[in-house]
């Protein structure tokens, strides 16, 4: 089945340490995004990608970083330059196509103490 | 100003009535419109998409988009308990396809 995977579901870490967020996808789709979600809020663009070696800065891209080395996969970093790292995480994937909606992986949950 | 608004609620309405979302929009070069349902921890998935002024009907859902007043809004009928979620406002603009997202209505309907 076609689908984005992002792994792992729940990931805790001691302040102070970078992260990294996994998300592949199945679907060939060229854009990828990452979203953060904080309790009761909205979804945030933290950065995107609609092709291989390029991506976008979102609207809190501040203390993380991406890349985009193949088509199916799109790795976030928390670096420890960000504040409030606690989230929960969403990477989705879509067509290259302005009408094309996104399509979510399950969402990684990240704890920082 | 943010670049899509919503209230956030909750709103609440007897089950079988009409629940009337509203979504506004601050870039005018916003060319495509959608509406996500998303329930408690989990991920959004998709309800309705819209591009053209006017209304879309899917089932019970309609989406109504009005590019002049920058308005988007979602009705749905005969609303149901599994209805009971936030729901997400979004717009894709520009080249490099930014989707931006509301922060979400929470719609309760009561049985």
């Amino acid at each position: 089945d076609g689908g984005i995977t992002q792994s792992p579901k729940y990931l805790f870490r001691k302040e102070g340490q970078n992260v990294t967020l996994s998300c592949e996808q199945n679907l060939n789709h060229d854009a990828m995004y990452w979203y953060r979600q904080d309790p009761g809020q909205g979804l945030r663009l933290i950065y995107y990608s609609q092709i291989v070696n390029d991506f976008q800065k979102g609207d809190i891209a501040e203390g993380y970083s991406v890349s985009r080395e193949k088509k199916e996969s799109f790795p976030l970093t928390v670096t420890s330059a960000q504040k409030n790292p606690t989230a929960f995480y969403l990477c989705a994937s879509s067509i290259r196509q302005l009408d094309s909606p996104l399509h979510f992986g399950n969402g990684t949950r990240l704890t920082v103490t | 100003q943010k670049e899509v608004e919503q209230n956030s609620g909750p709103l609440s309405v007897p089950e079988g009535a009409i629940a009337s979302l509203n979504c506004t929009y601050s870039d005018r070069g916003s060319q495509s419109f959608f509406w996500y349902r998303q329930y408690s921890g989990k991920s959004p998935e998709l309800i309705m998409s819209i591009y053209s002024n006017g209304d879309k009907e899917d089932g019970r859902f309609t989406a109504q988009l009005n590019k002049a007043s920058q308005y988007v809004s979602l009705l749905i009928r005969d609303s149901q308990p599994s209805d009971s979620a936030t729901y997400l406002c979004a717009t894709s603009t520009g080249g490099y396809q930014k989707v931006t997202f509301g922060t979400g209505t929470k719609l309760q309907v009561i049985p």
